[in-house]
């Protein structure tokens, strides 16, 4: 069964630093999406992705954060300067269309020190 | 804003014993998802299921939208069954809006 595919599985960085969190969604979605989980709480909607654009994001999703599609098959989160609140779990998530099945990938963990 | 809340926040079985979780939303829901993250971390699919019933072998799940609820069934609970459930919810938006989970423990 396809699944999405998220690289690394955990990263540790300095505060300050930039890191890309790569994910590869299920070849024939065209819906992408970032999600993010603190320790102990709840998953959070980051930003939605669909033909090369931006179609929504939450308040969390400023301007320290970007995401991009650099070719047919990766979809990338960039963090630009990282704050200890970054600490996370990070999730990719793709679908065929908006409102059906979101298949979420393992996550990357990220820790900021 | 919207809210999805889930019951019981924690839930502790003994092997064997069936249990039932719940899922209440604020409004009117496109579509709902269950969810189990395991103890590494990893959300597994359980269910889409915007009305009606599913069954999967020992799990069931259920959704009444005109009374904004949903429901998770477990039978016979197995030590591998333990992580946190979560269901998600689409209100006219491409986004999944996630409730509180039901951390479940099970016990041999």
């Amino acid at each position: 069964e396809p699944e999405v595919t998220q690289t690394p599985s955990h990263q540790v960085t300095q505060m300050g630093q930039e890191v890309i969190l790569r994910c590869v969604p299920i070849s024939n979605h065209l819906y992408f999406y970032w999600y993010r989980q603190i320790l102990g709480q709840k998953v959070e909607f980051l930003v939605s992705f669909y033909n090369n654009e931006i179609s929504e994001k939450s308040e969390i999703f400023d301007d320290q954060f970007s995401v991009e599609r650099p070719d047919g098959s990766n979809f990338t989160l960039k963090i630009r300067s990282t704050k200890l609140e970054d600490s996370a779990m990070y999730f990719c998530a793709s679908s065929v269309q908006p409102g059906e099945t979101q298949y979420f990938g393992p996550g990357t963990r990220l820790l900021v020190l | 804003g919207i809210q999805v809340e889930q019951s019981p926040p924690d839930l502790i079985l003994q092997e064997g014993a069936n249990s039932t979780l719940r899922c209440n939303f604020s409004d009117s829901v496109n579509n709902l998802q269950w969810f189990h993250q395991n103890p590494w971390g990893q959300l597994i699919n359980l269910f889409y299921i915007p009305s009606g019933t599913k069954q999967n072998g020992r799990l069931s799940a259920t959704t009444v939208a005109t009374e904004r609820y949903s429901l998770l069934y477990i039978s016979s609970s197995q030590t591998t069954d333990s992580g946190v459930y979560f269901c998600a919810a689409y209100y006219n938006t491409d986004k999944l809006i996630f409730g509180t989970g039901t951390r479940l423990q099970v016990f041999p």
